[in-house]
């Protein structure tokens, strides 16, 4: 099976809500993860990342956390929008081994105002 | 730079034929992924290829997928003779010097009847 995983496929929000949408992964190995969004007819477009020296890192309205002990990692989306509206994949991989990225099945985001 | 440019944006075929599916990566990135994505197997990869010389085929489906990178700014996706089950969006991706942060093009959506 895949090494990276989504908790929940769907996720529905209020606009101005705050979204989390998680990710588990399996291979202790990884040592960087991104998060990516794909909207519909689109390729994925890169959102953040993260390597495994650090447990947290945040960017425009966007927080990625890392939990190596549990293999977790998170996406938190503050003050949702309407546009925010997409499918997410988190994907891992191993940088030093030059391997490529391992992608999770998604998870939908509706935003409803 | 234009992105990651993919050709063409939809195809349909008829089961049997042969179908080639083209990637212009961005200049100067020296890694180009191949993934396959559909609703049940979510983003696989296909093929990946380092300096146009592939790394790893190993998600490649069967012998009648093969993927070419005669040069740095070029790659195809061959299916010969492509079948139903093929019927996917197929995208293409770089990145710079090692595999961490990759750049979709739009995709080619692929149908075979």
């Amino acid at each position: 099976g895949e090494s990276v995983g989504l908790h929940l496929p769907t996720l529905s929000v209020q606009e101005g809500d705050n979204s989390i949408i998680n990710c588990a992964y399996s291979n202790s190995a990884s040592d960087y993860f991104i998060w990516y969004k794909q909207e519909s007819g689109k390729g994925p477009q890169f959102i953040i990342d993260i390597r495994s020296n650090m447990d947290k890192r945040q960017g425009q309205r966007v927080t990625v956390l890392l939990n190596k002990t549990v293999k977790h990692l998170s996406l938190q989306i503050a003050a949702t929008q309407p546009g925010d509206s997409a499918v997410y994949f988190c994907a891992e991989n191993m940088s030093q081994a030059g391997t490529a990225l391992i992608f999770g099945k998604g998870t939908t985001l509706s935003v409803s105002s | 730079d234009a992105g990651v440019i993919q050709s063409p944006r939809h195809e349909v075929t008829e089961m049997g034929q042969e179908v080639t599916l083209r990637c212009k990566p961005i200049s100067g990135h020296d890694y180009l992924f191949w993934y396959r994505q559909t609703m049940m197997r979510g983003l696989e990869l296909l093929i990946y290829f380092n300096n146009n010389v592939p790394i790893d085929d190993s998600g490649m489906p069967e012998d009648r997928f093969s993927a070419k990178m005669p040069n740095a700014s070029f790659s195809t996706l061959k299916i010969q003779p492509s079948e139903p089950r093929d019927s996917a969006v197929y995208f293409c991706a770089s990145s710079l010097d090692r595999p961490l942060e990759a750049f979709f093009g739009q995709g080619t959506r692929l149908t075979v009847v």
